[in-house]
């Protein structure tokens, strides 16, 4: 595998189930991050994590809950979610945080339905 | 605040047109500029980037832009327009401000008439 992987591709869960969404990128890369794609909205920055550390969680409902046990795995456990929070969730890395320069390498994202 | 503007959500071109996606932003310190595409189906991919060297910046499958300055602009374009071009396009800022945040425009749909 190369670049950016995630999985499932595409996911359907009740507002009652418990899954996880899981992110490994093979780029050798410090920092990774998770993105909420909806229609008609901009890219939403959900966690970011740089070194195994979480340096931002923007106002994220804690129905998500992000785990990064190193540097080459992302997970986002999801539980109780509401309709409202079906959409493409992106996940992505870049050399580091800190970095201006750095670009990111995004997966191709898990498309999410809550039914 | 740094922000990002993309006039336009929706720009059609024909086959073999010129190309011109605008970006705007807003930032009081030396940004970090970029352009992501995202095919369907797939995450986004990075097109190019300015990182204060040279103004005009090339990037992949003959895209360039330029940043301006005084306009406060990043726009992208390519000469000529192909099929395989049809996707969404994002520019995206990069600015420290006590850590480095990146902002994603709306993004503009790119469609392209044979």
């Amino acid at each position: 595998e190369t670049g950016v992987t995630q999985t499932p591709r595409h996911l359907v869960m009740g507002m009652t189930n418990k899954k996880s969404l899981k992110c490994e990128q093979h780029l050798g890369h410090n920092a990774m991050y998770w993105y909420k794609q909806s229609a008609k909205k901009p890219l939403e920055l959900m966690f970011v994590y740089n070194f195994k550390e979480q340096t931002e969680n923007n106002s994220v409902p804690s129905r998500f809950s992000p785990e990064c046990p190193n540097s080459s795995h992302l997970f986002l456990h999801l539980h109780t979610l509401q309709p409202e929070d079906s959409a493409l969730y992106l996940c992505a890395s870049s050399q580091d945080w800190a970095g201006g320069s750095y670009e990111q390498y995004f997966g191709p994202g898990t498309r999410l339905t809550v039914t | 605040a740094q922000s990002v503007t993309q006039l336009g959500s929706h720009v059609s071109v024909s086959e073999g047109a010129l190309v011109l996606l605008r970006c705007n932003y807003s930032s009081s310190v030396p940004p970090y500029l970029f352009w992501y595409v995202q095919y369907p189906n797939q995450g986004l991919q990075l097109l190019l980037k300015y990182t204060s060297a040279a103004t005009l910046v090339k990037g992949i499958n003959g895209f360039e832009a330029e940043f301006k300055k005084s306009e406060t602009s990043f726009h992208l374009t390519k000469p000529s327009a192909h099929m395989s071009d049809a996707a969404e396009y994002f520019c995206a800022v990069r600015v420290n401000t006590g850590g480095f945040k990146t902002i994603f425009g709306a993004g503009t749909r790119l469609f392209v008439k044979a």
